[in-house]
């Protein structure tokens, strides 16, 4: 990717439990975003959070940032079939803002 | 939140063939636009940055005489793949933002056969 990696590539869990998905980036950044997208379907935003926050929630969804590893984890809970997507971190790293480099995506498998 | 729309949503085309792609954004201005490419399976690579009025910026790689990008207007950009080929097959996708929120287009996907 340009950016960075996540991992796992891939994450098969049943429903119910918890899934992590992690990403690295290489670059300073002025926020950092999680979007999934169902398969050969647009993208749908999840959460953002800037390059000053260290924790954000919404809902089920829990998203951590690291500035010092360039790291951040985003934690959906009790997950759902519904939740079947791949996950991706993109980091917004342009002079203007919005100007975002994605990372390689978790594929997330939520067996009923 | 903010509508982007893309159109068509999918072409199939002939090799050698070129195809124009557009991006709108539905209720807001955008003086910049981005265009990415996702191949199967794969994320999305930033392809280039369109300003309107102003030439597009091409990231590392991607040949910009191969992807003309035209952004004529405040709501309008528009990618043509020039001379495509198979391998040029691929999920383009744009994007535009009124504040520091992204909005993403539903994609095109284009087959070159």
């Amino acid at each position: 990717s340009q950016q960075g990696e996540e991992d796992p590539q891939a994450l098969s869990i049943q429903e119910g439990e918890n899934a992590t998905m992690n990403c690295s980036y290489k670059t300073s950044i002025n926020n950092l975003q999680w979007y999934r997208q169902n398969s050969g379907r647009g993208l749908v935003h999840l959460i953002l959070i800037r390059s000053n926050e260290r924790e954000k929630h919404s809902g089920r969804l829990r998203v951590t940032l690291d500035t010092s590893k360039k790291s951040s984890s985003l934690l959906i809970t009790a997950s759902r079939a519904a939740d079947t997507a791949s996950y991706f971190c993109a980091t917004d790293v342009g002079y203007n803002f919005n100007k975002f480099y994605f990372g390689s995506g978790t594929k997330l498998n939520v067996k009923p | 939140g903010a509508v982007v729309s893309q159109h068509p949503s999918w072409v199939i085309c002939k090799s050698g063939t070129s195809v124009k792609i557009e991006c709108r954004s539905l209720d807001f201005q955008a003086t910049t636009m981005f265009w990415y490419r996702q191949f199967p399976k794969q994320s999305l690579m930033l392809m280039a940055t369109s300003n309107e009025g102003s030439k597009a910026t091409y990231e590392q790689g991607v040949e910009k005489d191969k992807f003309l990008i035209n952004h004529a207007s405040l709501t309008l950009s528009t990618l043509t793949v020039t001379s495509a080929h198979p391998e040029d097959s691929s999920f383009y996708i744009c994007s535009a933002s009124p504040d520091n929120e992204q909005f993403f287009g539903p994609g095109t996907r284009l087959t070159v056969l």
